[in-house]
């Protein structure tokens, strides 16, 4: 069955350290985004693809960055890692055809904890 | 903008009781709406959903209608189970880009 995974599940880091969250998707979706979802705040969006080469900013992207280099995979870089973005975090894909109605899979998260 | 608006949580009811929670939207074209239930420890799956008006989605017990009139969403459940605990997410999609608007979630606790 195709599938969106997300790896590590649990990852604690200190402030300053680069960390990659990874997200990788079995659907062949061209649509993948990242999410971060804290307490208060509901789900908040922070890079999304369209495609391959393709990268958009969301509305909480400072401090983290994605690349896209196959349809598969979409990484999260924290490019310095800071208490403020310990948070768990969504990878979700989903179709570009009309009938998907914009549908999004979700990974299983991962929890980050920045110290 | 284009916004979600869900009722705060959270919501505690008995076993058997009645749910609803409420959601209404603002949008600008002709949305499709959604329900998303995130069970603990997990990420989000879809639990219904509807693309037009006057559609009624339904599963596993949740059912939702969606009234352009009132431009509302509600989730409903005639009898809910402990199982049922969970943080629930409408949200909306336009025919204009790929993303979906979310509502804030309301988290749903069952007492047996």
């Amino acid at each position: 069955d195709a599938e969106i995974t997300q790896s590590p599940r649990h990852k604690i880091t200190e402030t300053g350290r680069q960390v990659t969250l990874a997200c990788h998707q079995t659907w062949n979706h061209n649509n993948m985004f990242w999410y971060r979802q804290d307490l208060g705040h509901g789900l908040r969006l922070i890079h999304y693809s369209y495609g391959v080469q393709d990268t958009n900013k969301g509305e909480v992207s400072d401090g983290y960055s994605v690349s896209r280099s196959n349809t598969e995979d979409l990484p999260l870089t924290l490019e310095s890692a800071a208490s403020s973005q310990t948070s768990v975090y969504f990878c979700a894909s989903s179709d570009q055809t009309s009938v998907s109605y914009n549908e999004q899979f979700f990974g299983p998260g991962t929890r980050l904890t920045v110290l | 903008g284009d916004s979600v608006t869900q009722m705060e949580g959270p919501v505690t009811l008995s076993e058997e009781a009645f749910l609803t929670i409420n959601c209404t939207y603002t949008a600008t074209g002709y949305p499709s709406l959604f329900w998303y239930v995130q069970y603990p420890g997990e990420g989000l799956q879809l639990l219904l959903k509807a693309t037009k008006a006057d559609d009624k989605g339904s599963n596993k017990g949740f059912e939702a209608t969606y009234r352009k009139e009132t431009t509302s969403f509600h989730l409903e459940k005639g009898s809910v189970q402990v199982s049922d605990s969970a943080v629930y997410f409408c949200a909306l999609s336009l025919d204009s880009n790929y993303q979906l608007i979310w509502g804030a979630g309301t988290k749903l606790i069952i007492k047996p």
